[in-house]
């Protein structure tokens, strides 16, 4: 089992719409976790950190739910360039700062 | 600021031939590492060093080896390469743990015939 477990979609969606991404992690002793955007043939890029009470930033939202090892990821009033492939990602807090990435979860948006 | 950067973008190889791909960070960071991603995979941890001199195997690493040339450095060679190690490349590097984020380069496309 993947430490870090994603629902692959593909989320296709209108402009305008909200959509919630979820995901799970299977170790207790995880620490960080992080959304990462990757564009299609690009390298992936930080999206946000998620902080231990849930972090906003602009139409994104991230939620961390450590009794159940969930992450949630919302985005409201999608764009046409949210369109991306989202991963999930969760740090041990080990010093080798390794770190362990989703699958990733394909998002469409269209006009 | 150039970030992390790699070479080459593209490789054409054939089985059996060897080749090294180049990644450097000037981000002054301790932890890099080398990843593949291959479609539907998602991201799959190839080798890493956590500091200077150090290497630790991830989680696919036969059929690679990795050098942690200084600080800014760090390489991936395929000794012989497989058909099966056609993938895109993605080196990284971290100041630390924690809420540090990870940088990456642009990626190298291999392919192997």
């Amino acid at each position: 089992r993947k430490e870090v477990e994603q629902d692959p979609g593909p989320f296709n969606v209108p402009e305008g719409a909200t959509v919630a991404f979820n995901c799970t992690y299977s170790n207790s002793a995880s620490q960080s976790f992080f959304w990462y955007r990757q564009d299609c043939r690009k390298e992936p890029k930080l999206l946000m950190s998620v902080y231990s009470s849930g972090n906003e930033d602009g139409r994104f939202t991230a939620q961390l739910n450590r009794a159940s090892q969930y992450i949630s990821l919302l985005i409201r009033d999608s764009k046409l360039s949210d369109s991306a492939t989202y991963l999930c990602v969760s740090d041990r807090g080990s010093t080798l700062g390794r770190l362990y990435f989703g699958r990733g979860t394909q998002l469409t948006v269209w006009p | 600021n150039a970030g992390v950067t790699q070479t080459p973008k593209f490789q054409v190889l054939k089985t059996g031939q060897s080749m090294t791909l180049q990644c450097a960070q000037d981000m002054n960071h301790n932890s890099m590492y080398w990843y593949r991603q291959d479609p539907g995979m998602g991201l799959r941890l190839i080798y890493y060093s956590a500091s200077e001199g150090t290497t630790d195997k991830g989680e696919v690493p036969n059929g690679y080896n990795v050098s942690r040339l200084n600080k800014r450095e760090f390489s991936l060679r395929l000794e012989s390469a497989a058909p099966s190690q056609t993938s895109v490349y993605f080196c990284a590097s971290r100041p630390g743990q924690g809420l540090y984020e990870q940088y990456f380069g642009p990626g190298t496309r291999l392919t192997v015939t």
